[in-house]
């Protein structure tokens, strides 16, 4: 299986200001249809997950554009250009190319 | 508006068996690929396995953890999605979630295994 991981794993941030998170995989994600499929998802606390990103940069529906991503191969970066209160909660990058898909461990974003 | 409303849930033995559903709305199920993910208390997510659409032949993966005891099945005609989860062990014991392979999830349906 690969394996995600993501750094940090607790991210203290201040109102206002950005917020970077990375996450790389154990081989590469490009999948032999030329795809790479990798995803980000928030979960605010208490809630379900809910997708931000897929295939490395497409933003989801309703996806504030102040969320973005980035990357390619094995390194993969999320960047929050201005933190709210609301994105507080736990994100978690995803590799959908090969199965079984795999999840990183999570990285907690708090607000300082 | 996509609806995902899992179901089934509960407190079981070790050793026994639960099926859970899905209920879907809001977009066209039979061509969608659908998916179980899961997540322990406290824990991270963890994807469980998934369906394709029958049009691309309807097969079935799963994460090592849980295969040969789960099994994922859906019924187009009636837009559900399953998971038939056999021999369950603690370790089992999560939140379920119903997922349009990855973009759509519902709320969860809580599992939970002691003896």
């Amino acid at each position: 299986d690969i394996v995600m991981t993501q750094t940090p794993l607790s991210s203290p941030v201040t109102l206002g200001q950005p917020a970077s998170i990375s996450c790389r995989s154990s081989q590469s994600l490009v999948h032999s249809n030329g795809n790479t499929y990798l995803s980000w998802l928030q979960q605010r606390p208490g809630q379900p997950p809910r997708l931000l990103i897929h295939k490395i940069s497409d933003r989801f529906s309703g996806v504030p554009d102040r969320f973005s991503g980035s990357g390619a191969g094995t390194d993969f970066t999320l960047k929050i250009s201005r933190v709210e209160p609301e994105d507080v909660g736990t994100y978690y990058c995803m590799q959908a190319t090969q199965h079984p898909y795999t999840f990183g461990q999570g990285t907690k974003l708090e607000i300082k | 508006e996509v609806q995902l409303v899992e179901s089934g849930g509960g407190l079981v033995k070790p050793g026994e068996s639960l099926r859970l559903s899905c209920a879907a709305s809001g977009f066209t199920f039979r061509n969608s690929w659908m998916g179980w993910a899961r997540q322990a208390p406290g824990k991270g997510l963890e994807w469980v396995g998934h369906i394709t659409s029958n049009s691309d032949g309807g097969t079935t993966d799963y994460a090592s953890a849980v295969k040969g005891r789960f099994t994922i099945s859906r019924d187009d005609s009636k837009d559900t999605l399953s998971l038939q989860m056999d021999s369950l062990k603690i370790e089992d014991t999560a939140m379920y979630y119903c997922t349009t392979d990855r973009y759509n999830w519902g709320q969860g349906t809580l599992v939970t295994v002691s003896s």
